[in-house]
């Protein structure tokens, strides 16, 4: 079964904050998070393992609440550059099952 | 630069046609995917490869068939194409390892009419 990402889409002004869940009615063993923008490949972000470890990558970072059973990624001052689609993996044996997506869109 | 190479950036073919989608990458992964992307339902995987002429099932694999004779290819062939094929196919590979991210290829657009 696919996570449930939230919301759908995010429309925000350069220097705004940004967070997207991911839920999964499984239990999580590790999430993995992707970019993709327009007419490119989905890029690799970073991945949270199981135990809450918080992960960067610019500056964007994301949360691991395995209670829960859900991810958190956040995006902090943001730039034109994180326009985009954003979607968390959850993995399952040998495998990756992604979300629907959430569309980020930063304007000036 | 570490890459995963889909041989098509556009396809159009009729309905019925065999169709080969082709995957090749230069990482030496042992894991390779497809999935397929449609607006609002994100990235569904299809089928996928442990190593050669290894295959699993992957969520949504009817109506479709792999092949992986070598380490560094993998193959999605629609057997008899269809409307509802038409999609946007995302090939990946990473390596054995679980906790290593996947490098995507850029898609292949496919158009069945």
């Amino acid at each position: 079964q696919q996570p449930v990402q939230s919301p759908q889409a995010v429309i925000l002004r350069e220097g705004e904050d940004a967070v997207i869940n991911c839920s999964s009615s499984k239990a999580l063993y590790s999430v993995h998070w992707y970019r993709q923008k327009h007419g490119e490949a989905p890029v690799f972000l970073m991945i949270l393992l199981k135990g809450g470890e918080q992960k960067g990558h610019e500056k964007i970072s994301a949360s691991f609440n395995e209670k829960k059973q859900q991810s958190s990624l956040y995006l902090t001052a943001s730039q034109l550059s994180y326009s985009g689609t954003y979607f968390c993996g959850t993995l399952r044996p040998g495998k990756l099952i992604f979300g629907q997506g959430t569309t980020l869109q930063v304007k000036p | 630069d570490v890459k995963v190479t889909q041989s098509s950036r556009y396809l159009v073919k009729r309905t019925g046609e065999k169709v080969f989608l082709e995957c090749v990458q230069d990482m030496d992964h042992e894991n390779m995917f497809w999935y397929r992307q449609d607006p609002g339902l994100g990235l569904r995987l299809i089928y996928f490869s442990y190593d050669v002429k290894m295959k699993e099932k992957g969520d949504i694999p009817e109506g479709y068939s792999v092949s992986r004779e070598k380490k560094e290819r993998f193959s999605l062939i629609l057997e008899s194409a269809s409307t509802n094929q038409t999609s946007m196919y995302l090939c990946a590979s990473s390596l054995q390892t679980a906790n290593y991210g996947y490098t995507f290829g850029s898609g292949t657009r496919l158009t069945v009419v």
